[in-house]
C-alpha cells in the first residue's frame, strides 16, 4: 500500500459526460501528479501540482482540467467524454516538486465511456 | 524527437533464472531514469532512481545500470520469482526543472515454474 488513496475505483458512464476522479496524497506529500493509462498508449503524464499550484502540464486535454485544494487533496475532471477516455487513470504523489523525487503511485481509477 | 524505447516488447523466463531488460532513450536534457514495476491492473511501484553521474544502482535482487554516453539503461533481475511477473517501465525525466519526462511503453515479463 503506497498510501495515496484514488476513489472511485471504477467508473463507467456514457459518452458526453463528465466526471470527477479524487486522488488524497500520502501523509506529508506536497505534490500531486495524474497520469492516464491506457492500452494503445501506455502510461501518459497529464498535468502536476504542487501545494495547490500547477506546476507542470503534459499531454492533457482541453477538456479536462484538474485541481489541488488546501488540504492537499487532487480532483481530475473529465468532461464531453469520449470512447477513446476510457483508460486507468492514477494518481502519484510526492514530498517535493522537482524531477528527483521519488513518485508513489496510487492503485488507480478505472473509467470505461460506453 | 523525444524517445524512449524498451526492449524486449515481452519475455518469458523460468523461475530461478536470470534476465535483463533494456531501455533506451533519445532526450535532452537528460535528468534522471527510474524504472518501475507494475503488476496487472495496479499503480506503478519505483525501483530505481538514477541519475546522470550514476552508473549502478541495486534493489534486492534488481540491478539497474547506466551509460549516459550511449544513452542506454538496462535492468537486471537476478533469480527470478514467480512474484517478478509483471510490466517493467523506464521513464526518463528531462528539461532540468520543468519535469518533462516520458514513459517507455514497457517489458511484460512473466516468469514460469
Amino acid at each position: 500500500d503506497s498510501g495515496v488513496t484514488q476513489t472511485p475505483k471504477h467508473l463507467i458512464t456514457a459518452t458526453g459526460q463528465r466526471v470527477t476522479l479524487r486522488c488524497s496524497p500520502r501523509s506529508g506529500d506536497l505534490s500531486v501528479y495524474w497520469y492516464q493509462q491506457s492500452l494503445d498508449q501506455g502510461l501518459q503524464f497529464l498535468i502536476q501540482y504542487y501545494n495547490g499550484e500547477e506546476r507542470a502540464k503534459g499531454n492533457i486535454l482541453e477538456r479536462f482540467s484538474a485541481q489541488q485544494f488546501p488540504d492537499l487533496h487532487s480532483e481530475l475532471n473529465l468532461s464531453s467524454l469520449e470512447l477513446g477516455d476510457s483508460a486507468l487513470y492514477f494518481c502519484a504523489s510526492s514530498l517535493g516538486q522537482g524531477p528527483y523525487n521519488e513518485q508513489f503511485f496510487g492503485p488507480g481509477t478505472r473509467l470505461t465511456v460506453l | 524527437k523525444n524517445q524512449v524505447e524498451q526492449s524486449p516488447q515481452s519475455l518469458i523466463i523460468l523461475e530461478g533464472k536470470n534476465c535483463t531488460l533494456q531501455c533506451n532513450y533519445t532526450v535532452s536534457p537528460f535528468s534522471n531514469l527510474r524504472w518501475y514495476k507494475q503488476d496487472t491492473g495496479r499503480g506503478p511501484v519505483s525501483l530505481t532512481i538514477m541519475t546522470f553521474s550514476e552508473n549502478t544502482k541495486s534493489n534486492g535482487r534488481y540491478t539497474a545500470t547506466l551509460d549516459a554516453d550511449t544513452k542506454q539503461s538496462s535492468l537486471h533481475i537476478t533469480a527470478s520469482q514467480l512474484s517478478d511477473s509483471a510490466s517493467y517501465i523506464c521513464v526518463v525525466y528531462y528539461g532540468g526543472a520543468t519535469n518533462k519526462l516520458i514513459f517507455g511503453t514497457g517489458t511484460l515479463l512473466a516468469v514460469q515454474p
